[in-house]
């Protein structure tokens, strides 16, 4: 069974920075893509970045580039989002998702985590 | 990227059949197969429901079903069921290599 376990929200400061991490188990994780997507709080869902088994392809939107860095460690099942210089309007839930194949494009988003909740506020 | 238009809401009685439309432009919906549909119960993580326009996950009801005409894609849901009231999203691939949703239809059974 897949397994998304999502790790590392919380209440920041705007301006300050917060690393999520997402854990990976169940399938072979480095023969998938993986993205996260996040949703305010009564909004809907956004696509927010997406990045190949290799690293070699990575995507933004454009909400957050230049301020969040995905990652990964497939050695350690591991999904990561760094996300700096962080604004109020970056509040939502996060979630981990699973692609669908191991390149970023195309495709859709396969099995999800349950998020991590971030709060900017001061 | 501006989200893809969706009704915010849509009703039914049970057993009838309810139709969500999903409205894009030739860049995102009309362009590729990649449209896809999630289910979100409240609390919950989206669910994926519908894939390549109009292909479903393995073991899911074939209640629910996907088409597409030019830029706009559709979710129908048959029979409709209590467990069915949810939010749903459509999702594209895009021509700018990017993934965006649409803005979701909250489905209530009366």
């Amino acid at each position: 069974e897949v397994q998304l376990v999502e790790s590392g929200g919380g209440l920041v400061q705007p301006g300050r920075s917060l690393r999520l991490s997402c854990a990976a188990s169940g399938f072979t994780f480095d023969d998938y893509a993986m993205h996260w997507v996040r949703q305010a709080p009564g909004k809907g869902l956004e696509w927010v970045s997406g990045i190949s088994w290799n690293s070699g392809t990575i995507g933004y939107a454009d909400s957050v580039k230049g301020r969040f860095t995905i990652s990964r460690d497939n050695a350690k099942n591991s999904l990561y989002l760094q996300m700096n210089s962080l604004r109020p309007e970056d509040t939502a839930l996060y979630y981990c998702s699973q692609h669908i194949r191991d390149s970023l494009h195309p495709g859709y988003f396969d099995n999800w985590g349950q998020g991590t909740l971030v709060t900017v506020s001061s | 990227q501006s989200a893809l238009t969706q009704p915010a809401s849509v009703s039914g009685s049970p057993g009838q059949s309810i139709t969500i439309s999903c409205t894009g432009t030739s860049s995102d919906v009309g362009d590729n197969n990649y449209v896809s549909w999630y289910q979100q119960h409240p609390g919950k993580a989206p669910k994926l429901m519908i894939y390549d326009v109009s292909n479903r996950p393995s073991g899911l009801s074939n209640r629910f079903s996907g088409s597409r005409s030019g830029n706009t894609a559709s979710l129908t849901i048959s029979g409709l069921q209590a467990e069915d009231e949810a939010d749903y999203y459509c999702s594209s691939y895009t021509s700018s290599s990017s993934y965006v949703f649409g803005s979701g239809t909250k489905v209530t059974v009366l």
